[in-house]
């Protein structure tokens, strides 16, 4: 199972908005309604932030979204604030009852 | 509440072994799915293997064969055991969480770090 692929940086001013993409195939991003996405700060554990595409936990900021087209999932957040930058990652389960995570995305707030 | 405390991590030699540790508070380790992801330094978080309600498990192809994961009810806890430790092994091993019927993981521990080396 290929990771999936994310671009390996996004930045944005304080108030603005970025979108990260994920890209799958029809194995998982594109077959699934199962694409979740965490934010991970080094050393700390991972955080999710979107469940099933669209879905944000209970506490997540109503500033993250996602959504899917095809095999490419995407993340947006808005309204960018300094404690936004971390590193992103998109995961899809899969065909084979298994997990893949994309490569990950270093989001830095200027 | 919910919490995940990984322990066993190391400095171990290529060809050796290690198991990992997962204690669990909160929830039955044995009422959803249970998973290992790993961080290779430098690198983005990889699925290792899980452990489903009913005890299916399934693993990475490029550790399986070396790592089995398993749980202990009576002590719920989630393990990790790693043989045949490679180089490219070495990664901080998270062990993450998953409710019967979702398909992602909503709480995840500290992580351990397990170092292959000479």
């Amino acid at each position: 199972q290929s990771a999936l692929t994310q671009p390996a940086s996004v930045s944005g001013s304080p108030g603005q908005s970025i979108t990260i993409s994920c890209t799958g195939t029809s194995s998982d991003v594109g077959g699934y309604s199962y694409v979740s996405w965490y934010q991970h700060h080094p050393g700390k554990a991972p955080k999710l932030m979107i469940f099933d595409v669209t879905n944000r936990p209970s506490g997540v900021s109503n500033r993250f979204s996602g959504s899917k087209s095809g095999n490419t999932a995407s993340l947006t957040i808005s309204g960018l604030q300094a404690e936004d930058e971390a590193d992103y990652y998109c995961s899809s389960y899969t065909s084979s009852s298994t997990w893949v995570f994309g490569g990950g995305t270093k989001l830095t707030v200027l | 509440e919910v919490e995940l405390v990984e322990s066993g991590g190391g400095l171990i030699q290529p060809g050796g072994s290690l198991r990992l540790s997962c204690a669990a508070s909160g929830f039955l380790v044995s009422a959803g799915y249970m998973s290992w992801v790993r961080q290779a330094p430098g690198k983005g978080l990889e699925w290792v293997s899980v452990i489903f309600r009913g005890g299916v498990t399934k693993s990475a192809d490029n550790v399986k064969g070396r790592f089995t994961i398993s749980r202990d009810s009576s002590k719920n806890t989630l393990y990790l055991q790693m043989n045949s430790l490679r180089a490219d092994d070495t990664a901080v091993y998270y062990c993450a969480r998953g409710n019967h019927g979702d398909h992602y993981f909503d709480s995840w521990g500290q992580g351990a770090l397990v170092t292959v080396s000479s």
